[in-house]
């Protein structure tokens, strides 16, 4: 079965600095990877994906993200973080071989400080 | 165009009471999630429709919950009798194909707002 794990709780940075949040997983077949934020009371959003191809995906709101089989990690990046970047962060894998469901991680709590 | 929209926002009922959500999904989307998100965790699959198909429900309490989707468009979510531990947001989600496994195809949820369940 596949798994998500988000290791940091809170990740807190300086608005203009570059932020980072951790992602590994675990499956079986081909990992698709998917990352989503969720302001308050609101649901969640897509920010991108991982399928097949480049490594480094780009999506919404200048995030990336780099796809690293070896270390089963896809960590979410920004240049340069935005106040309005605060939210909670989750990551998602779906096994693209033996699995149709999503499994989300526990999510990762980003405040930018101005 | 118009997004994955839900309902009731919130609800407040007591134990062993019965709820129901209704989500109205993405025109087109083939593909409805019913997620519960318990306050600092991570969304849970409780059952995944195709179409008016079940693909999956094996993380769904099926001694209280259900869930239907009748024409492959609307669905309800229903609860009873509820239990404090269903506390918890459920989040509705739509794709446009949710694909078997192994194929290529635009797997991306798009979620609703969600309806915050309060059992007391």
């Amino acid at each position: 079965a596949q798994s998500v794990a988000q290791p940091e709780d809170q990740v807190n940075v300086a608005e203009g600095n570059p932020l980072t949040v951790k992602c590994t997983y675990s499956v079986s077949g081909n990992p698709y990877l998917f990352w989503y934020v969720q302001y308050p009371n609101r649901g969640l959003q897509f920010l991108l994906k991982y399928i097949t191809g480049d490594n480094l995906v780009k999506g919404s709101y200048g995030f990336e993200a780099e796809f690293n089989k070896s270390q089963t990690s896809f960590h979410l990046k920004k240049p340069s973080a935005l106040v309005s970047d605060s939210a909670l962060y989750f990551c998602a894998v779906r096994d693209g071989n033996y699995g149709q469901n999503f499994v989300f991680g526990p999510g990762t709590r980003l405040s930018v400080l101005p | 165009e118009a997004g994955v929209a839900q309902s009731p926002r919130y609800k407040i009922i007591e134990k062993r009471q019965s709820v129901a959500f209704w989500c109205n999904p993405i025109s087109g989307h083939a593909t409805l999630y019913w997620y519960q998100q318990i306050l600092g965790q991570g969304p849970k699959l409780l059952i995944q429709f195709q179409n008016n198909g079940v693909v999956d429900d094996s993380q769904l309490p099926k001694d209280r919950f259900s869930a239907e989707r009748l024409k492959g468009v609307d669905s309800t979510l229903k609860i009873q009798p509820a239990k404090l531990e269903d506390s918890a947001v459920y989040l509705c989600a739509s794709s446009f194909y949710g694909g078997l496994a192994g194929t290529v195809s635009s797997y991306e949820q798009y979620f609703g707002p969600g309806t915050r369940l309060t059992v007391t």
